[in-house]
């Protein structure tokens, strides 16, 4: 089984500040997703990495993909409020398959 | 928004009873996915199809079939509920070609 670790669980930072969410893994993906998930609905996808060291930017995140393939960052620069929810990390495997981390639970205070 | 709906979005069972939960889609997407959420666990992949009558074992399947005898209808059985199966269940599509997967609203199940 291949599994995606994520860290910290959870996170409680005033607004203003920043942080960084962590992807890990043993095992290499083809692509790492990350998605936001909101209370109540589904997981929305944020950003795609599929190249080793590859760095996306969303305004104010910043998702980088290892070099290995392995593991995966989501930076929040300057946290908002609006920023607070679920953060997952998503595997792409050969088999079809999406394998989830257990999600960072972010929550920015004003 | 990719015509994702799944029905009912609540349902509370008795221990033992059969309960079906239903994912629509609009799009004829190929692949759909059922998955459960549960708090510390992320998502976790029960089964999912890549094609009608085409389906696959996740990695919690015990306790649950699924069936797909046309492409926008993805139905997951829990054959006899137990109160482990309580849980919020997500449905999920991916378009052919691309790695995403899009989301339904997702159904809370309890079971008593």
């Amino acid at each position: 089984t291949q599994l995606l670790e994520q860290s910290p669980q959870f996170l409680s930072i005033q607004e203003g500040e920043n942080l960084t969410v962590y992807c890990n893994s043993s095992s290499v993906f083809s692509s790492l997703q990350w998605y936001r998930q909101e209370p109540g609905e589904g997981p929305v996808l944020l950003v795609t990495v599929v190249t080793g060291g590859e760095v996306k930017k969303l305004k104010r995140l910043t998702f980088q993909f290892g070099d290995a393939r392995k593991d995966s960052s989501l930076h929040i620069t300057a946290a908002q409020p609006g920023d607070t929810g679920l953060y997952l990390c998503a595997g792409a495997t050969g088999a079809q398959k999406l394998v989830f981390g257990q999600g960072t639970r972010l929550t920015i205070n004003p | 928004d990719a015509g994702i709906t799944q029905s009912p979005r609540h349902k509370v069972t008795e221990t033992g009873t059969p309960v079906t939960l239903r994912c629509h889609q609009t799009e004829n997407h190929r692949y759909m996915y059922w998955y459960r959420q549960d708090p510390g666990h992320g998502l976790r992949l029960i089964h999912y199809s890549y094609g009608v009558k085409d389906t696959d074992k996740g990695e919690v399947s015990d306790g649950y079939s699924v069936s797909r005898s046309k492409t926008e209808d993805f139905l997951l059985t829990l054959e006899s509920a137990t109160s482990s199966q309580t849980s919020v269940y997500f449905c999920a599509i991916r378009r052919q070609g691309q790695v995403e997967a899009f989301f339904g609203q997702g159904t809370r199940l309890t079971v008593v």
